[in-house]
């Protein structure tokens, strides 16, 4: 059984800028959430897609948006970086949205400057 | 809406001493109840759950109990280990909400 994997590892980008983050879900699991994880703090719900439709959205403007494909890997993607965007980026995958097994993955560190 | 509190660290204990990280929560319904642990550069690992009240989780040594009087759900440890440093945090998941809410974590040294 293959667990959450995500990519970049890391990833370096200068304010104005767009990124794209990926992540896999757990074999099997139909369900990827987002979170963001400021230094220090504790992660924080982005978004939720559920058989490639977003199924919940946390206190996050427009500028972050997602996709889900027919294999259930998911992209974020967030434009206009601003400072503030710098964290660690988290994935979870889960079999169905209301599911509190949530499998996360390692993260992705962005930096913006 | 939901929220979790969570003891604020950093908390720095001695091998073999008993830990207490206190979590209390707020929320609609009736949440599941979780700590999660992040070790150094790493995402975050499922430590033990409990689905209802009164529910008592256990993993690796580590407990909690579910008490819905008091809305806590304070994690445990009788004898801690240099390998248990760590960052804890405490989490709710709300099916309606669809989402987990975390607390801020607490920061765990256990020194030799």
């Amino acid at each position: 059984e293959t667990g959450v994997t995500q990519s970049p590892t890391h990833l370096i980008k200068t304010r104005g800028q767009q990124v794209t983050l990926r992540c896999s879900s757990q074999s099997g699991h139909n369900t990827v959430s987002w979170y963001q994880q400021a230094l220090g703090q504790g992660p924080q719900f982005i978004f939720q897609y559920y058989r490639e439709e977003e199924n919940g959205r946390g206190n996050f403007p427009p500028r972050f948006s997602g996709l889900q494909f027919p294999n259930y890997s998911s992209e974020l993607n967030v434009n206009a970086l601003e400072l503030d965007d710098s964290a660690l980026y988290l994935c979870a995958s889960s079999l169905g949205g209301d599911s509190y097994e949530q499998y996360f993955g390692p993260g992705t560190r962005l930096t913006v400057t | 809406g939901n929220s979790v509190t969570q003891m604020e660290g950093p908390v720095t204990l001695s091998e073999e001493a008993f830990l207490t990280i206190n979590c209390t929560y707020t929320a609609t319904g009736y949440p599941s109840l979780f700590w999660y642990v992040q070790y150094p550069g790493e995402g975050l690992q499922l430590l033990l759950k409990a689905t209802k009240a009164d529910d008592k989780g256990s993993n690796k040594g580590f407990e909690a109990t579910y008490r819905k009087e008091t809305t806590s759900f304070h994690l445990e440890k009788g004898s801690v280990q240099v390998s248990d440093s760590a960052v804890y945090f405490c989490a709710l998941f709300s099916g309606s909400a669809r989402q987990l809410t975390f607390g801020s974590g607490t920061q765990l040294t256990v020194l030799p």
